[in-house]
């Protein structure tokens, strides 16, 4: 299994550019999680999707974060316009159903850098 | 809302000697506890995880934890650390009825020669 994939793995741009991010669940797992990982904030949960429906977006930052699951192995992370107080790591996650539904597994993160 | 505290933000130990990494977590319902590791430049892997029955659990690498109701505490164990297990480590908590896993701010474990 090739695990959580997230693309790109470096990500840098200028203010007031759009930016998106992506990820592709491993196959089989119904929810997936989008976190933010900050040294002054620590990792803190962005949204997350059960069979490709948000379930909680209260961690989403502000009106400027948006994000998607168009379909089970899809899903993206959108900032329009980004700051440089957005630069961060981001990660996503994808757990399966069931019993295992709180084991998560993690992408290798994107990490993203607004001058 | 469910919430861990991990009490050091930091640990060196020398090698092959024992560590606990501290972990204590609040929520007024059952909840599930996790250990996850995380290694530079990489995503966060489970170390272990306690759910239900026997409160001590035993996870990869050698790892353990017990589970403490009355104390609210979930703290790691490793009785002879090494050099590879120089890492940041996050304990996490989320609700037995839900997704909304909340993770501590990190520990970060350096094991020295």
């Amino acid at each position: 299994d090739a695990g959580v994939i997230q693309s790109p793995r470096h990500e840098v741009t200028e203010m007031g550019q759009e930016v998106t991010l992506r990820c592709k669940p491993i196959s089989g797992h119904n929810s997936l999680f989008w976190y933010r990982q900050t040294m002054m904030r620590g990792l803190e949960l962005l949204i997350y999707f059960n069979n490709n429906v948000p379930i909680d977006d209260s961690g989403m930052p502000e009106d400027r974060f948006s994000a998607k699951m168009p379909n089970a192995s899809f899903s993206t992370l959108k900032i329009q316009p980004s700051e440089p107080r957005d630069s961060a790591v981001y990660f996503c996650a994808s757990s399966a159903g069931g019993f295992s539904r709180h084991e998560q597994y993690f992408g290798p993160g994107t990490r993203l850098t607004v001058t | 809302a469910q919430s861990v505290t991990q009490l050091d933000s930091q640990v060196p130990v020398f090698e092959e000697a024992p560590v606990e990494l501290r972990c204590n977590y609040s929520s007024s319902v059952s909840v599930y506890l996790f250990w996850y590791v995380q290694y530079p430049n990489q995503g966060l892997q489970l170390l272990l995880k306690y759910l239900s029955g026997s409160t001590l659990v035993k996870g990869i690498n050698g790892f353990e934890a017990e589970f403490n109701k009355s104390q609210t505490s979930f703290h790691l164990r490793k009785p002879s650390v090494h050099i590879s297990d120089t890492a940041e480590y996050f304990c996490a908590v989320t609700k037995y009825n839900n997704n909304d896993m909340r993770f501590g701010a990190g520990t970060r474990l350096t094991v020295k020669p």
